[in-house]
């Protein structure tokens, strides 16, 4: 799998929105970004993830840079619920024999300010 | 729908004794998976399975076992506990394994503690 690089934290305010970078410089044409995010004493959830288009969810959108070697996870109203661990994977479109797990780097963690 | 869950929550083990960990997922998943998460690191994977009667070895096997009887059961076992098995522990389950677009369901983890 290919690696990412992101900030080791970031801080935002309450109901403002938050820009995630993920920088992923040696993605190939087959890797999906995921995000995924880890709130405290609780295990990972999953957030969202793409290919070429910018995607939106209820929970985030996602915006993907058009030589997709990096991309943003957009929370658009931060609330101190969204306080976490963001992680940004990549993922082939098929692995053949591969184990098929998540491979976590350790991520952003995220402090929203009241 | 319960999702994943895990039990117990927390354990504290003395070194050498013996504990199984169960996860039990309600989705119909194929796939299921341990991890472990070490204090300020990301999560490693233990061993996983690929289906009902079927486990296979992941990043960090030593000093583990596992088994999967029934599709929704997934038992991690240590043997004989040391004190660098304590961490916390994740199991999660996905219903296409390795497919780019699969998403993995995690359950509320397991605090492990080895004196």
């Amino acid at each position: 799998d290919a690696k990412t690089t992101q900030p080791n934290s970031m801080e935002s305010n309450e109901e403002e929105p938050v820009h995630l970078p993920c920088n992923h410089s040696t993605i190939s044409g087959t890797d999906y970004i995921h995000w995924y995010r880890q709130l405290p004493s609780q295990g990972p959830e999953y957030v969202i993830h793409g290919l070429t288009s910018n995607v939106n969810n209820r929970m985030a959108s996602l915006a993907i840079a058009e030589d997709r070697k990096s991309s943003t996870l957009i929370l658009h109203r931060a609330t101190l619920r969204d306080a976490a661990v963001y992680y940004c994977i990549l993922r082939d479109v098929e692995y053949g024999g591969s184990q098929g797990n998540l491979i976590f780097g350790k991520g952003t963690k995220l402090s929203v300010k009241p | 729908n319960a999702g994943v869950t895990q039990t117990p929550k927390f354990r504290v083990l003395k070194t050498g004794q013996s504990m199984t960990l169960l996860c039990a997922q309600d989705m119909n998943h194929e796939y299921m998976y341990w991890y472990r998460q070490d204090p300020g690191m990301g999560l490693r994977l233990i061993h996983y399975s690929v289906g009902e009667g079927t486990t296979a070895k992941g990043e960090v096997p030593d000093g583990y076992n596992v088994s999967r009887l029934k599709k929704q059961n997934f038992l991690l076992g240590l043997e004989s506990a040391a004190p660098s098995q304590t961490s916390v522990y994740f199991c999660a389950s996905s219903r296409q394994g390795p497919l780019g677009t699969d998403t993995q369901y995690f359950g509320p983890g397991t605090r492990l503690t080895v004196l």
